[in-house]
């Protein structure tokens, strides 16, 4: 149980396109999805907090007009990471959190994450 | 502030030796605690997670893990590693009462596992 699904796994595109990543947990409902970036031989750096239904809540230096973030329904959440330029070109990995009720114990389940290359 | 101390960036192994990385926590508040694994090119899994109980976890892949409140330390430990076991650790905290569930990683620990 607890899989999360993160597509495309690579992608290489050119600058200036634009390009949309998912993520969907395929066995549970996600009230919350979180979006990391993790740099070559980094830790992980939360980009934003995506809940169903509402706007993200950006972390403090990511750019909300070049990372935009849908989070449709309870299983589905998007990052589309527009005007892509050679600098976005990152590890990007998203993460899934069990629907919060009484008990609920804050575990996040991650996606095998997507390699964005930016010529 | 909140902080996850990993101490080693690097941990080189022999293959059937016991290994622990260390990792350590600051907080005022009570927290859940995780460490993940990474492969290469791939994203996190979950090793094991202490959320409450017994502080002795044990997760999966013959790993385990003892929460110390008192040394705020959450060290993780197998007796006998593989090659297979190559990977990027990290460890990760979560605060209870948190803003929705924020993880804070630390920034990770490469076990190699030599033969």
């Amino acid at each position: 149980g607890a899989v999360v699904s993160q597509h495309p796994s690579w992608v290489i595109c050119k600058s200036g396109t634009s390009v949309k990543i998912e993520c969907r947990s395929l066995d549970f409902q996600a009230t919350t999805m979180f979006w990391y970036r993790q740099f070559p031989k980094q830790s992980l750096m939360l980009m934003a907090t995506s809940n169903e239904g509402s706007k993200a809540t950006y972390e403090q230096g990511v750019e909300k007009d070049k990372f935009l973030i849908n989070h449709a329904s309870l299983t589905l959440s998007t990052l589309t990471v527009t005007s892509a330029h050679p600098e976005d070109s990152s590890f990007y990995i998203c993460s899934a959190m069990v629907a919060g009720g009484p008990g609920a114990k804050n575990i996040q389940y991650f996606g095998a994450g997507t390699r964005l290359s930016v010529l | 502030a909140q902080s996850v101390t990993q101490l080693d960036s690097q941990v080189p192994v022999f293959e059937e030796a016991p290994v622990e990385l260390r990792c350590n926590y600051s907080s005022s508040v009570s927290v859940y605690l995780f460490w993940y694994v990474q492969y290469p090119n791939q994203g996190l899994q979950l090793l094991l997670k202490y959320l409450s109980g017994s502080t002795l976890v044990k997760g999966i892949n013959g790993f385990e893990a003892e929460f110390n409140k008192s040394q705020t330390s959450f060290h993780l430990r197998k007796p006998s590693v593989h090659i297979s076991d190559t990977a990027e650790y990290f460890c990760a905290v979560s605060f209870y009462g948190g803003s929705q569930g924020n993880l804070i990683f630390g920034k990770g620990t490469k076990l190699s596992v030599k033969p």
